[in-house]
């Protein structure tokens, strides 16, 4: 069946720009978790929904990140007045149910560039 | 912080079975050990997960010990293709949406 997809895929984007990546879970999956990863490093947390609830962004690095998932399915982070410290590749996680026995399934993630 | 180390790289022929290491020592009773793998330029995969008892199915199998403080999982026959960063995570299983806490993984390298 189809996973998660993300786009775009590649997102270059001039300094204090602001930008949307949007993210598609698998269908039903009632968890959707945002995760940053910076060049050579794992995926760092950023934010988690339960349906449409924002339960987590403790992640979140600064208040110009902003997360929704207003119907409980497709969600979008925006980071606005981008710095060349949000490059990363940002990657979205979906998973059927809310508990830690319930394995999330990521998609191919957006490479955000910012010049 | 991550609460697992893994080797920093492995090597490993195809064929051959890859076995890849990971110490846990602070588990607690509700935490799951989970295996993902990153493939370059694409997002993590997930592999495998446990508790207490031994897992398999068709990417690998998942051996715990008994004291839970350490893991292995195999890969029965590499190939070039799991050539990728493997990264072991403990995840808590206390409440709802608990995220995943990435390491620096292994680098396993499968050659021919």
């Amino acid at each position: 069946g189809a996973g998660v997809s993300q786009s775009p895929r590649y997102k270059v984007a001039k300094r204090g720009q602001d930008v949307a990546l949007r993210c598609d879970p698998i269908s039903g999956h009632v968890s959707l978790f945002w995760y940053q990863q910076a060049l050579g490093q794992g995926p760092e947390f950023l934010t988690y929904f339960q349906n449409e609830a924002q339960l987590d962004k403790s992640g979140l690095p600064s208040d110009r990140f902003f997360a929704e998932r207003p119907e409980g399915s497709v969600s979008t982070l925006k980071i606005q007045r981008t710095q060349q410290e949000d490059s990363a590749v940002y990657l979205c996680a979906s998973s059927f149910g809310s508990g830690s026995s319930y394995e999330q399934y990521f998609g191919p993630g957006t490479r955000l560039t910012v010049t | 912080d991550a609460k697992t180390t893994q080797p920093t790289s492995m090597d490993c022929a195809e064929g051959r079975a890859a076995n890849l290491p990971c110490n846990h020592s602070t588990i607690s009773g509700n935490e799951y050990v989970y295996w993902y793998r990153q493939i370059h330029s694409q997002g993590p995969q997930y592999i495998i997960h446990g508790l207490k008892n031994n897992e398999t199915n068709e990417m690998a199998s998942l051996i715990i010990t008994e004291d839970r403080k350490s893991s292995t999982l195999i890969l029965p026959h590499a190939t070039l293709r799991d050539t990728a960063v493997y990264y072991c995570i403990v995840r808590s299983g206390n409440q709802a949406g608990t995220a995943l806490i990435f390491g620096k993984g292994t680098t396993l390298s499968v050659s021919s």
